[in-house]
């Protein structure tokens, strides 16, 4: 079966650096994607994966490993507003996105 | 219209009924798709549309039912709401099925009693 894990929550403090770590196992890989979701909104775009490497983007980096089915985010200078939850996603064979169940980041000043 | 809108934005129902979620979206994308999101759980793909005319299964279909008669609208219709479809739903567009972004709407809380 296709499988997405991340830790469920990760407490971190403002200013400090924090990694969020993703595993998968899917049918094909076509890109793997890290979106932000607010408690009680939608979820946002926040990066997008398909080649192994550190793609970075002002305080947010991803970075991906096809091989060991592996990414994480990493965040950095905190800022009180980084708390959300975090979710990896994997586009597989069929262009569909399987979704982790997400990490809920707490921010502590 | 700026981006994609849902209505409703919450909503109580009777277990039996019927219910249509609607979704528009004003950046003219071919795909769109409708998504459930439970406490615990990843978010979880109901149905697609990669163009007008067409639509898809994903991963949890059964109960649910939808179209695409236009590029802009993609309802989700609930035939007959059992208290296992209570979730947030979230209706969802990208340029193309294999674009790599995907734009959510805010999403609909749905209570089935």
């Amino acid at each position: 079966g296709q499988n997405i894990d991340q830790p469920t929550e990760m407490t971190a403090t403002e200013g400090a650096i924090v990694q969020i770590n993703c595993t998968y196992q899917t049918s094909g890989f076509n890109g793997l994607f890290w979106y932000q979701q607010h408690a009680g909104e939608a979820p946002t775009f926040l990066s997008y994966n398909v080649l192994d490497g550190l793609e970075e983007k002002g305080r947010f980096s991803s970075f991906l490993s096809r091989s060991k089915g592996y990414s994480y985010l990493l965040l950095k200078e905190l800022q009180m507003k980084d708390s959300a939850s975090y979710l990896c996603a994997v586009m597989d064979s069929n262009y569909q996105l399987i979704w982790g169940a997400g990490t809920k980041l707490i921010i502590k000043p | 219209i700026a981006g994609i809108t849902q209505a409703p934005t919450s909503q109580i129902l009777a277990a039996g009924r019927r219910m249509t979620l609607r979704c528009t979206q004003d950046m003219r994308h071919n795909a769109m798709y409708w998504y459930r999101q439970d406490l615990g759980l990843g978010l979880r793909l109901i149905h697609y549309s990669n163009t007008a005319g067409t639509t898809g299964k994903g991963e949890v279909p059964d109960g649910y039912s939808v179209s695409r008669a236009n590029t802009d609208d993609f309802p989700l219709t609930l035939a007959s709401a059992v208290p296992s479809q209570t979730s947030v739903y979230f209706c969802a567009s990208s340029e193309r099925q294999d674009f790599n972004e995907q734009f959510f709407g805010p999403g609909t809380r749905l209570t089935v009693l």
